[in-house]
């Protein structure tokens, strides 16, 4: 199973654009690329997955390097809500292919006003 | 919108009693899974199940046993609670069958802060 490192703390200030690395040498081909998100109490939110080409939605950006052995999230106006602990996750295939997805520390951003 | 809800958000039992955590989704979907959250240890997966009356373990099943009776409700019972199951259970729910390539998002309840006595 490909696993992830995160560096463990990060800030970033209102308004600017908060960049969450992630380093995953070990991922296999047709392994995807998550972010999930966990809000104090709260469950974790889905994000945004890549493959390897980069991906736009609502919320993030996500670029894959070429070799595919780090990314990077991107929240292009970080607001307060945004603060949060960040979970890049390699997803495996579990018996059945039910998709376990595996969790790691995680980063905790904090926004800053 | 989509919605997975567990039966409470807070929980605290004695050592040695049955507890039952139950967790509901409306979207269909044929894959649920219970993980425990410990700081530190970050998420673990108990039991995940893919199919009515179906189930798999995870990492770490032990001292845990699951239900699904129903494609909607997904349980998770502790036989008999210790002190060492004070967690926060958090269950999950995806589409996509056994063996399809199930690469779809995974949608997380609100928690169950358990604490045991």
């Amino acid at each position: 199973d490909a696993k992830t490192t995160q560096p463990p703390s990060m800030d970033c200030a209102e308004g600017r654009a908060a960049n969450l690395p992630c380093n995953h040498s070990t991922i296999s081909g047709n392994e995807y690329v998550y972010w999930y998100r966990q809000i104090h109490s709260q469950g974790p939110q889905y994000i945004i997955h890549g493959l390897k080409n980069n991906e736009t939605n609502e919320m993030a950006s996500l670029i894959i390097t070429e070799d595919r052995k780090s990314s990077t999230l991107i929240l292009p106006h970080a607001t307060l809500r945004d603060t949060a602990v960040y979970y890049c996750i390699v997803r495996v295939y579990g018996s059945g292919n039910t998709g376990k997805l595996i969790f790691g520390q995680g980063t905790t951003l904090q926004v800053k006003p | 919108d989509v919605k997975v809800t567990q039966s409470s958000r807070y929980l605290v039992k004695r050592t040695g009693e049955k507890v039952f955590l139950e967790c509901v989704q409306d979207m269909d979907h044929e894959n649920m899974f219970w993980y425990r959250q410990d700081p530190g240890l970050g998420l673990r997966l108990i039991y995940f199940s893919y199919d009515v009356k179906m189930k798999e373990k995870g990492d770490i099943p032990e001292g845990y046993s699951v239900s699904r009776e129903k494609k909607e409700r997904f349980s998770l019972i502790l036989e008999s609670a210790s002190t060492n199951q004070t967690s926060m259970y958090l269950c999950a729910s995806t589409s996509g069958g056994q063996w399809g390539l199930s690469i779809d998002t995974q949608y997380f309840g609100p928690g169950t802060r358990l604490t045991v006595l």
